[in-house]
């Protein structure tokens, strides 16, 4: 069965850089949610669309942006990069875009800010 | 906020049967997921219990839900070496959030 694709699987980028992370979901999934998990911590949501509009906000820090594009595919877009960002970003899908719709996650992307 | 909790380590031997525990702090969680996560991976869904349930079975795997005391357990028997990793508990809760919120999650150590 199709899963979540993450690209690019890693990422190493500089101190004030900016990085773009896809994100696509499982087929006919309509719902797109982020999250960061920092060395050694659980996962953390920053935000999250439904049929392209966003419709949840974690704790995403304002360099960060992202969008659901039409064809579902998702982009998290973050600038002026800090070594703190260095973490494991996932992202999940769902279809109906309910709380208790349940989230399929991708295998990660790990960016590290040297 | 609401707040989930686990203990951070566990260690039994191949065969045994693993038992992790977690607690949640959130009366209105409806949803809560147990997710494994092995060393560089992503996180794989292993199963969900709604909580007017009180227990899960699906095969080696069983989920106790105590509402009253907002306990979730996991029992996996005949524990094997392939089950060694990071399992998370996390809950989805009838706000209208979208979120889970992820317990630091309990790292099981298989011992052959």
């Amino acid at each position: 069965a199709a899963g979540v694709i993450q690209s690019p699987r890693h990422l190493i980028k500089e101190k004030r850089e900016t990085a773009t992370l896809k994100c696509y979901p499982i087929p006919r999934h309509d719902t797109v949610y982020w999250y960061q998990q920092g060395p050694g911590q659980d996962p953390q949501f920053l935000i999250s669309f439904y049929e392209k509009m966003q419709s949840d906000k974690g704790s995403i820090p304002d360099r960060f942006s992202a969008q659901q594009f039409s064809d579902y595919h998702s982009e998290l877009n973050m600038s002026s990069l800090e070594l703190g960002d260095s973490a494991l970003y996932f992202c999940a899908s769902s279809l109906g875009g309910r709380w208790s719709d349940t989230q399929y996650f991708g295998p990660g992307t790990r960016l590290t800010v040297l | 906020g609401e707040d989930v909790e686990q203990s951070l380590f566990l260690s039994v031997r191949e065969g045994d049967s693993s038992v992790i525990n977690c607690t949640y702090t959130d009366s209105s969680s409806t949803y809560l997921y147990w997710y494994k996560q092995e060393p560089g991976a992503g996180l794989q869904l292993l199963t969900y219990i709604f909580s007017n349930m009180d227990m899960k079975q699906d095969q080696r795997l069983t989920v106790l839900l105590n509402k009253k005391d907002k306990h979730l357990s996991l029992r996996i028997a005949d524990t094997q070496t392939g089950d060694s990793a990071i399992y998370f508990c996390a809950d989805g809760v009838d706000t209208g959030r979208r979120a889970l919120t992820f317990g630091s999650g309990t790292r099981l150590q298989v011992q052959p």
